[in-house]
């Protein structure tokens, strides 16, 4: 079965700290992954998707980074700032005819000023 | 810039009542996802939507569940007959192509008492 799972569920950091998310995926034949900041009771909005001939992206002070043979992807957040608190999905993409995603559980992250 | 808008954002309902969800896709997208997120619970995956008609649909979506395009902008989700757990957030999505970067609205909060 395809699972995606974050770790910690939890981060909480002090303001401009350096941070980064994990995510591990059981089926590493991933098409690509994205991830997604969620605000309480908010939507999803789209931060970086990165291919699976992609090694990097990047988008101003994120970096998501991906390798497939171990089932990983980290997203790096540079200089945290209390607007970054939210919490943080990542979803794979196995591609084919559904296109679908399979999601974490999520990182809530809480950055104090 | 474009974006996915779904209505209503909170609706409340008693059991066993029928509710549409409603939403606005990207113009000039073609395939169109509905997710949802019980309280607490990851993103999960229930139908997928290309040129009017199901292309894939995960267990959760059962005969309670429907979905059309009744004028070539909306795309609704109809749940016929409401129980409790269905209660969660509600999510539209759509990538323009086929697995590439998928853009989420802001989501429909169905609470069924």
């Amino acid at each position: 079965k395809q699972e995606v799972t974050q770790i910690p569920a939890a981060l909480s950091v002090p303001e401009g700290e350096n941070l980064v998310l994990n995510c591990s995926f059981t089926d590493s034949a991933i098409y690509n992954l994205q991830w997604f900041r969620q605000d309480p009771g908010k939507g999803l909005t789209s931060l970086l998707l990165i291919q699976s001939s992609q090694r990097e992206q990047t988008s101003g002070r994120l970096n998501a980074s991906l390798d497939k043979s171990s089932g990983r992807s980290t997203l790096y957040i540079a200089a945290s700032q209390p607007g970054d608190s939210a919490t943080y999905l990542c979803a794979a993409n196995y591609g084919g005819s559904q296109g679908n995603l399979i999601f974490g559980k999520g990182t809530k992250l809480s950055v104090k000023p | 810039e474009p974006e996915v808008t779904q209505t209503p954002s909170h609706q409340v309902t008693q059991m066993g009542q029928e509710v549409i969800l409603r939403c606005v896709p990207i113009s000039n997208h073609l395939y169109f996802y509905w997710y949802r997120q019980i309280l607490g619970q990851k993103v999960e995956f229930l139908v997928s939507f290309y040129n009017n008609e199901i292309s894939e649909k995960s267990e959760i979506f059962d005969d309670q569940f429907s979905v059309e395009r009744p004028d070539g902008s909306n795309f609704t989700l109809k749940i016929r007959s409401t129980k409790l757990e269905d209660s969660a957030m509600y999510f539209c999505a759509s990538p323009r192509v086929l697995n590439t970067e998928a853009f989420f609205g802001q989501g429909t909060r169905l609470t069924v008492v």
